[in-house]
């Protein structure tokens, strides 16, 4: 039973293009969590997803970043026209249904993709 | 070896020592705890949670206490080994809304 897989697990851009990353949920779940964690700092939540729909953007910055989870498919977190400040680790987390992080509902994070932008 | 408050993020503690990690959460109305701990180049692994109707539960060589007087979570590891050198963050959830806030993290380092 694989786990959440992101890909790529590395990533380099130079400032302007867009980087793309993806998600795949754990089988099963179709609940899925972009966090964003900047070096030695905790996670950020950035937005929660089910298929189709945008649950909750509240840690969307307004410009430039933009997520959907298509019927079929992985989610994909879009970043336009990158900046110094959007290297980071982006972790994605898939959960069973709507109860939350709660163990019971199978929240599991995956490794994250590395973004470095020169 | 304990670390108090978020000061010190790092805590180096001797190998078969207890230790203790404090976490300040910062929401009077999560009412969901979880202590993750992170591997040098892996997403956050699930250790042990708690709900806020609780103030003690304990797992496998861990043990996660909350206040929620003064809004205080800690983690417990018993008899620490290698393994367990990593950065463990506390996370809070407000009514499985699926949000997570993280707390800012302490380095744990174990010394053979």
């Amino acid at each position: 039973n694989a786990g959440v897989m992101q890909n790529p697990r590395h990533l380099v851009r130079r400032r302007g293009q867009e980087a793309r990353l993806r998600c795949s949920p754990m089988k099963g779940h179709s609940h899925v969590y972009w966090y964003r964690q900047l070096p030695e700092e905790g996670l950020k939540f950035m937005v929660y997803l089910q298929k189709e729909n945008i649950i909750d953007e509240s840690g969307m910055p307004k410009e430039r970043f933009s997520a959907e989870f298509p019927k079929e498919g992985p989610s994909i977190l879009r970043i336009q026209q990158v900046v110094r400040g959007d290297s980071a680790a982006y972790f994605c987390a898939s959960s069973r249904s709507a109860g939350g992080p709660t163990a019971n509902y199978g929240y599991t994070f995956g490794s994250g993709t590395r973004l470095t932008v020169v | 070896g304990e670390n108090v408050g978020l000061h010190l993020p790092t805590l180096s503690v001797q190998e078969g020592d207890n230790s203790i990690i404090n976490c300040a959460y910062s929401n009077s109305a999560s009412d969901y705890f979880i202590w993750y701990k992170q591997e040098s180049g892996k997403g956050p692994q699930f250790i042990i949670d708690i709900r806020s109707n609780m103030d003690k539960r304990q797992g496998q060589r861990v043990t996660v206490l909350l206040n929620k007087t003064v809004k205080h979570l800690s983690l417990q590891i018993a008899a620490t080994q290698p393994g367990d050198s990593a950065v463990y963050f506390c996370a809070e959830n407000s009514s499985n809304t699926g949000k997570l806030i993280f707390g800012q993290g302490t380095t744990l380092q174990v010394k053979p």
